[in-house]
């Protein structure tokens, strides 16, 4: 089993529509959860930490559920931009090398 | 500020050839981090330094080695290249530790081995 796993997609959508992605990791004893967005060849950006009371950034909200070993990226009103790979990432401990990255979750939206 | 910059965009190896990617951060980031992204793969840590004078390997580092002699640069050594090796490869650097601040990545560099 991947230590970090995501629904590869794609998510093809119209646009103002509701999308969910989730992503479940393996280890319990995961700290620190935050999704970035890549597009189209390019490198990987920062979207959101995820923090266990759950957060909220304009159109995107973020949930951590621990007894389950999953966190989710809503996206509400969905826009042509918002068409990107998004990628989880959860992180043991400080080290890189516990750092692990999902394989991404591909989203279209469709105008 | 630049941010991190890789070169070169492109590269095209033969079998067995040696070369550098080159790495560089105008933040003051102590820690550096190189990946590779394969297609339906997460990225994947090559290796990483805490700071100047300290690499350690990560999670594929075979065929691969690095230095850090100052704070801005981290260069990726390919030492024979092989086919497994076609690529693209991200560096990142960050502020402090991985738990809570944001990696800033590079714009990549992609790497075909014939």
């Amino acid at each position: 089993r991947k230590e970090v796993e995501q629904d590869p997609g794609p998510f093809n959508v119209p646009e103002g529509a509701t999308v969910a992605f989730n992503c479940t990791y393996s280890n319990s004893a995961s700290q620190s959860f935050f999704w970035y967005r890549q597009d189209c060849r390019k490198e990987p950006k920062l979207l959101m930490s995820v923090y266990s009371s759950g957060n909220e950034d304009g159109r995107f909200t973020a949930q951590l559920n621990r007894a389950s070993q999953y966190i989710s990226l809503l996206i509400r009103d969905s826009k042509l931009s918002d068409s990107a790979t998004y990628l989880c990432v959860v992180i043991i401990s400080g080290s890189a090398r516990q750092l692990t990255f999902g394989s991404g979750t591909q989203l279209t939206v469709l105008p | 500020n630049a941010g991190v910059t890789q070169t070169p965009k492109f590269q095209v190896l033969k079998t067995g050839q040696s070369m550098t990617l080159q790495c560089a951060q105008d933040m003051n980031h102590e820690y550096m981090s190189w990946y590779r992204q394969d297609p339906g793969m997460g990225l994947r840590l090559i290796h990483y330094s805490v700071g100047a004078g300290i690499t350690d390997q990560g999670e594929v580092p075979n065929g691969y080695n690095v230095s850090r002699s100052t704070t801005e640069d981290f260069p990726l050594r390919l030492l024979s290249a092989a086919p497994s090796q076609t690529s693209v490869y991200f560096c990142a650097s960050t502020a402090g530790t991985l738990l809570d601040n944001e990696q800033f990545f590079g714009p990549g560099t992609r790497l075909t081995v014939l």
